[in-house]
């Protein structure tokens, strides 16, 4: 089946910092790429779509300027969550799809922790 | 507006026992409908998924999901489950290819045994 990774698994950075989570579809080509964040013991929230060359779409309320996502590839996507702050600490999941939205595959997610 | 609605946060059952988790949506046409599942730390893995077609859909793991229109629910099923069950469970639905997945909150499911 289709695989995506996530590098690194886990970060920790200092605030004021910024850190980059990686996204990679292994064994397809991914044209659209999703990060969702997801609090403790919560459900997933959309943060943003991409598309493989073009602007990501964020979701309402997600800053642009904080987290900058690139797709630069149909294998990888990068999420850069810029000037990290301790309330960005929390549990970012990739997905890709292939031929389609519903054809969701799941990251194993990465947990990143602002001290 | 499209919603997805889990009513129970936790159930906890024994090894052996069925189980069936709930799940309302609300969605403006024909949904798709998905059931995911995540053990703790880790990323989701799709149980099953409702395009159309015959509303009991077989999944993995022995998970199987039954869509009625009428009741606008899409609940999960297993005949007997076993410790390695315990997880965290989300429905989700998604509508035409560009729509996006929405998920529910998700039900923790505690396994006793």
């Amino acid at each position: 089946g289709a695989v995506v990774s996530q590098h690194p698994s886990w970060v920790i950075c200092k605030s004021g910092t910024s850190v980059k989570i990686e996204c990679r579809s292994l064994d397809f080509q991914a044209t659209t790429m999703f990060w969702y964040r997801q609090f403790p013991k919560q459900s997933l929230m959309l943060m943003a779509t991409s598309n493989e060359g073009s602007k990501a779409t964020y979701e309402q309320g997600v800053e642009k300027d904080k987290f900058l996502i690139n797709h630069a590839s149909l294998t990888l996507s990068t999420l850069t969550v810029t000037s990290a702050h301790p309330e960005d600490s929390s549990f970012y999941i990739c997905s890709a799809a292939g031929t389609g939205v519903h054809e969701q595959y799941f990251g194993p997610g990465t947990r990143l922790t602002v001290t | 507006a499209q919603s997805v609605t889990q009513p129970d946060i936790h159930i906890t059952v024994s090894e052996g026992a069925s189980l069936e988790l709930r799940c309302n949506y609300s969605y403006g046409a024909t949904p798709y409908l998905f059931w995911y599942v995540q053990s703790p730390g880790q990323g989701l893995q799709l149980l099953l998924k409702y395009f159309s077609g015959d509303t009991l859909v077989q999944g993995i793991k022995g998970f199987e999901a039954e869509f009625k229109r009428s009741q606008s629910s899409f609940n999960l099923r297993k005949p007997s489950v076993h410790w390695s069950d315990a997880a965290e469970y989300f429905c989700a639905v998604g509508g035409n290819r560009d729509d996006k997945i929405i998920f529910g909150k998700g039900t923790r499911l505690h396994i006793l045994p």
